[in-house]
């Protein structure tokens, strides 16, 4: 089993939509929760990230983490064509250093 | 403040060759990570250096592949007679303080193609 699995995708959406987005975990050891999003051949861009459980909202986005089911989730609302990219999922085990370790992300196409 | 740079962008190299990637930090940072993206495959952590200082190197293939990141100039990574499989794209981003996740920044990656 994977550390961090997620669904690669293709999500294609009409602008507008709710996006979902998700990851599953294994290692019960991480704490921190981040989201990039990558564009076509790109850097990762840091978007947002969350400490244990709970949600986090920064504008259209919200991140949740279901640590019990070892779960996370990012919601995009009211979805753009500037969202198409890919979304990739990361966690750590602790705020020091601790290496991070990436889902392999979901690619979104957000069409007009 | 420009971001982490990085170069060259694309490189080509033949099997057997040497491949030398560069990243410069951005500035004030003095913490440095190297992460590989294989086709169809997640970021996965090669190496973590601070200046002059490798801290840890887990992730790095045993043979063939070394990094530094000296008192002065840019971190390189470096791939010794390069094989199909080193392919990828390779990205490093840098931060302030030892905190990867929240504080980092990545660069634009060098896309290395092996023919």
């Amino acid at each position: 089993q994977k550390e961090v699995e997620q669904d690669p995708g293709p999500l294609s959406v009409p602008e507008g939509a709710i996006v979902s987005l998700n990851c599953t975990y294994s290692n019960s050891a991480f704490q921190y929760f981040m989201w990039y999003r990558q564009y076509s051949r790109k850097g990762p861009e840091l978007l947002m990230y969350t400490y244990s459980s709970g949600n986090k909202e920064d504008g259209r986005f919200t991140a949740q983490v279901d640590k019990s089911s070892k779960y996370i989730s990012l919601f995009i609302r009211d979805s753009q064509p500037s969202d198409s990219a890919t979304y990739l999922c990361a966690m750590q085990v602790s705020s020091g250093y601790s290496t991070l370790t990436f889902g392999k992300g979901t690619m979104l196409l957000v069409s007009p | 403040n420009a971001g982490v740079m990085q170069n060259p962008r694309h490189l080509v190299r033949r099997r057997g060759q040497e491949a030398r990637l560069r990243c410069s930090p951005m500035k004030g940072h003095s913490h440095v990570y190297w992460y590989r993206q294989l086709p169809e495959e997640g970021l996965k952590f090669m190496v973590y250096l601070q200046k002059e200082n490798i801290i840890d190197e887990s992730g790095m293939p045993k043979e063939r592949f070394s990094a530094e990141f000296p008192k002065e100039g840019p971190s390189i990574l470096r791939i010794q007679q390069v094989v199909r499989g080193d392919s990828a794209a390779y990205f490093c981003a840098s931060s302030p303080v030892d905190r990867l996740g929240t504080e980092a920044f990545f660069g634009q990656g060098t896309r290395l193609t092996v023919v």
